[in-house]
Formats: C-alpha cells, structure tokens, sequence
C-alpha cells in the first residue's frame, strides 16, 4: 500500500516552455503533498507544501510563479515549471501523506531543459 | 515483490546502542544506494551515498553494501537522542534513473 507515482518520469524541453509533472496517490487519499528538487548527490530541498483544496506553502527562495503547484484532489498535485531554462534542470520528486507525519515518495521526475 | 523493503519500525534503542537499519531490494539494476535522514515535518536530508559493495563510513555512521545478497544497511555507533528520526533509504537504477524510496524506518533513541 500507499504507492505515490509521479509522470512523466522523464521530460526534456526547449527552453522557454513550461513543463507539467503530476504527482498521484494512488491507493490512498493524501491529504498533504510535498515537492523536493534534488541535485545530484544532495539532499531533497523541499519546494513546497500542499493541502488538497487550498494554495502551497512555498519554502522562501522558492519562486510561486514560476513553479505552479495545484493540488485540485486528493490523489493528485501537479507541479507546472512555467518558462523553464537549462537551471531548472534537475530532479522533481513528490511525496504525500495523510495526516501523520510519513511521507511516501514517488519515483521522481527527471527534468532536462536544452 | 516491492522493489525495496523497509521495516517501518519504531526501532527503539538506549543511548549509546549501536543501531542498525536495512533494506532489502529485488531489481539489480539498482546502482547507486543512498541513506536520508528525516525529522519529522523536515525535508529528507542526505545522509550516505554509495555505489559499489563494501562499507563506507562517515563519522558515526557506516554504510554497508552487499550486492550479492540485495542488502543494505546502515549503522549508527554511539547512538544519541538527537539521531530519532525516520531512515529512508533508496536506490537509483542505472536504467532508467528512477529513484525508489523505501517506506522509512522510525527510530527513537532513548536517553
């Protein structure tokens, strides 16, 4: 149980474009999703926090327009990367919970902007 | 079979125990094998990376790597109340980059 899959797994963009990664729960109602960014041999640097039905929570330095997040149901959060460049290239991961304080991760989604 | 296996405990141990924490995985096309350690309502943070069999130690705590047996461990000497967290561990495959957790250990040590 509690199985989080993320799609795609792997996008490659031109620059400019804005990408959209989903995040799904799917054998449970997660009522909490977070999103990390991970570069190579770093620890996850949590982007933001997402209740269902309401706006993220974004951690300071993390820029709200240009990382749209929206968590419309309980299975499902989408991360939109809007107007992407070549820095935003790196490694999204989600993760959700349901009200105690364990997350599940889901199996990240590799970003590459040209 | 799930690709990596983790006891979710709670583990709990006296100050100053060794600890020892473990994953089991079933693809060996897992290459890379981390350690994250995570208080609760905090981001994971990265603890060890490896990529070959053996050990690899990083002050109190030891990686171990046994490819042969699908089997990691992770062990903390001289255990102090400030290592209670959860102890995730995870792999990326050398196919296709997918990182996959394990579900967390919860550790408490007691003072």
């Amino acid at each position: 149980g509690a199985v989080v899959s993320q799609h795609p797994s792997w996008v490659i963009c031109k620059s400019g474009t804005s990408v959209k990664i989903e995040c799904r729960s799917l054998d449970f109602q997660a009522t909490t999703m977070f999103w990390y960014r991970q570069f190579p041999k770093q620890s996850l640097m949590l982007m933001a926090t997402s209740n269902e039905g309401s706006k993220a929570t974004y951690e300071q330095g993390v820029e709200k327009d240009k990382f749209l997040i929206n968590h419309a149901s309980l299975t499902l959060s989408t991360l939109t990367v809007t107007s992407a460049h070549p820095e935003d290239s790196s490694f999204y991961i989600c993760s959700a919970s349901w009200g105690t304080d364990t997350q599940y991760f889901g199996p990240g989604t590799r970003l590459t902007v040209l | 079979q799930k690709e990596v296996e983790q006891d979710p405990g709670p583990l709990s141990v006296p100050e100053g125990a060794i600890v020892s924490l473990n994953c089991t995985y079933s693809n060996s096309a897992f290459q890379y094998f981390m350690w994250y350690r995570q208080y609760s309502r905090k981001g994971p943070e990265l603890l060890m990376y490896t990529y070959s069999s053996g050990n690899k130690e990083d002050g109190r705590f030891t990686a171990q790597v046994d490819k042969s047996s699908k089997y990691i461990s992770l062990f903390i000497r001289d255990s102090q109340p400030s290592d209670s967290a959860t102890y995730l561990c995870a792999m990326i495959s050398n196919r296709d980059d997918k990182i996959i957790f394990g579900k967390g250990t919860r550790l408490h040590i007691l003072p």
